[in-house]
């Protein structure tokens, strides 16, 4: 079983569109939440923490639940600069160890 | 703004050689780690680095591979007797004490033939 699964996509969405992403974790010691993006063949980048209240930074909305060890990044008011791959990452309790997803592939199209 | 940098930008080695590859961490951070992807496949975790030992190490982080910091600012990975399925992009990433948030450099893609 995959430690961090996430559907690979792409998901095609005209600029302007609502686009949900979820991951799922296997781990439930988890403790740490982060959704990065990574463009072709370039570092990832940390684009938000994963908060148990949720947490939102502009036009990006994350959102956890324990319970059911899933977590989402909802992406409002694409821009063709949102194209990239979204990383689910996660971080076990007492471990700096990032385990990241596959990646779900984002294309924004005009 | 701070940020992880590597060198160099992209490595050929021949089979069976070694290769160091070098990393300056953002200057405040005190948790340093390699990571690698292979083409087309996930960021894998090798180790992390804190207090100038290895904190924790993955299964693909064997007697091959070494980490070091040789000075104050520097942070290498060293790869002994290189072998084709070395090659792949690796990331260096650091972190600061507070929390995970980890920060990663443009990566030093490895060519072995």
């Amino acid at each position: 079983r995959k430690e961090v699964e996430q559907d690979p996509g792409p998901f095609n969405v005209p600029e302007g569109a609502t686009v949900a992403f979820n991951c799922t974790y296997s781990n439930s010691a988890s403790q740490s939440f982060f959704w990065y993006r990574q463009d072709c063949r370039k570092e990832p980048k940390l684009l938000m923490s994963v908060y148990s209240s949720g947490n939102e930074d502009g036009r990006f909305t994350a959102q956890l639940n324990r319970a059911s060890q899933y977590i989402s990044l909802l992406i409002r008011d694409s821009k063709l600069s949102d194209s990239a791959t979204y990383l689910c990452v996660v971080a076990d309790t007492g471990r700096r160890a990032l385990t990241f997803g596959s990646g779900t592939r984002l294309q924004v199209q005009p | 703004e701070p940020e992880v940098t590597q060198t160099p930008s992209h490595q050929v080695t021949q089979m069976g050689q070694e290769v160091i590859l070098r990393c300056v961490p953002i200057s405040n951070h005190l948790y340093f780690y390699w990571y690698r992807q292979i083409l087309g496949q996930k960021v894998e975790f090798l180790v992390s680095f804190y207090n100038n030992e290895i904190s924790e190490k993955s299964e693909i982080f064997d007697d091959q591979f070494s980490v070091e910091r040789p000075d104050g600012s520097n942070f290498t990975l060293k790869i002994r007797s290189t072998k084709l399925e070395d090659s792949a992009m690796y990331f260096c990433a650091s972190s600061g004490p507070r929390n995970t948030e980890a920060f990663f450099g443009q990566g030093t893609r490895l060519t072995v033939v």
